[in-house]
């Protein structure tokens, strides 16, 4: 089993709020991703980060934001949570090089009202 | 454009039969290839990664086969358990970037019924 962790599992709120998806991983790894997934559907890329204090954009299109201070930790936070917010969030982690596999977080199922 | 596309899109087997997932992918340039399986309510778990040298890989009852010239690859699973269901996600690295971006299918959801 991988150590890497994701709170809270289930968040339900209203709109407007602010939320903060918390995801740490004690494995030392440099990179960190967070991936969107709904029902049936593909997982999409909406944030990664190669180490500390960097930070990128995924592919699809996000109103979130991430933050990199320290290597074992990668919160993703929505300013002002939206119904179209609604989903899975899932984070994962790897060692550098382009045949590590991924280490996913359990997820977090955001539901906003 | 980049695609990978799965199927079935959904499969059910009675316990101790064996069953075969397939892959077709689009993505060039090609890195890797992997298989997850994901239980209902937690996270992807890898069971195998491909590079394009490889076209056979085992891990346990799970084998991965790979044909990079035909872009296709399958997963088959010996004497299924109940344990087995879940929703089996193949995923396809490229090496057109320095992400190494990753492109999913949506997956195939495989029930073992006893």
């Amino acid at each position: 089993e991988a150590d890497i962790y994701q709170t809270p599992r289930y968040l339900v709120i209203g709109t407007g709020k602010k939320i903060t998806l918390e995801c740490s991983q004690t494995m030392g790894h440099d990179k960190m991703y967070w991936y969107q997934q709904d029902p049936g559907m593909e997982l999409h890329l909406i944030h990664y980060s190669y180490g500390v204090n960097s930070t990128e954009k995924g592919d699809l299109s996000s109103e979130s934001t991430v933050s990199r201070i320290r290597t074992e930790h990668f919160p993703l936070t929505l300013e002002s949570a939206r119904p179209s917010h609604t989903s899975q969030y899932l984070c994962a982690s790897s060692e550098r090089g382009g045949n590590q596999p991924q280490h996913f977080g359990d997820g977090t199922r955001l539901s906003i009202l | 454009k980049n695609q990978v596309e799965q199927s079935p899109q959904s499969l059910i087997i009675l316990e101790g039969k064996n069953c075969t997932l397939q892959c077709n992918y689009t993505v060039s340039p090609f890195s890797n290839l992997r298989w997850y399986k994901q239980d209902t309510g937690r996270g992807p778990v890898s069971l195998t990664i491909m590079t394009f040298s490889e076209n056979t890989k085992s891990n346990r009852r799970y084998t991965a086969t790979l044909d990079a010239d035909t872009k296709q690859s399958s997963l088959h699973i010996t004497a299924s358990q109940l344990s087995d269901s879940a929703s089996y996600i193949c995923v396809v690295a490229d090496r057109g970037s320095t992400l190494g971006r990753l492109y999913f299918g949506r997956g195939t959801q495989l029930t073992v019924w006893p």
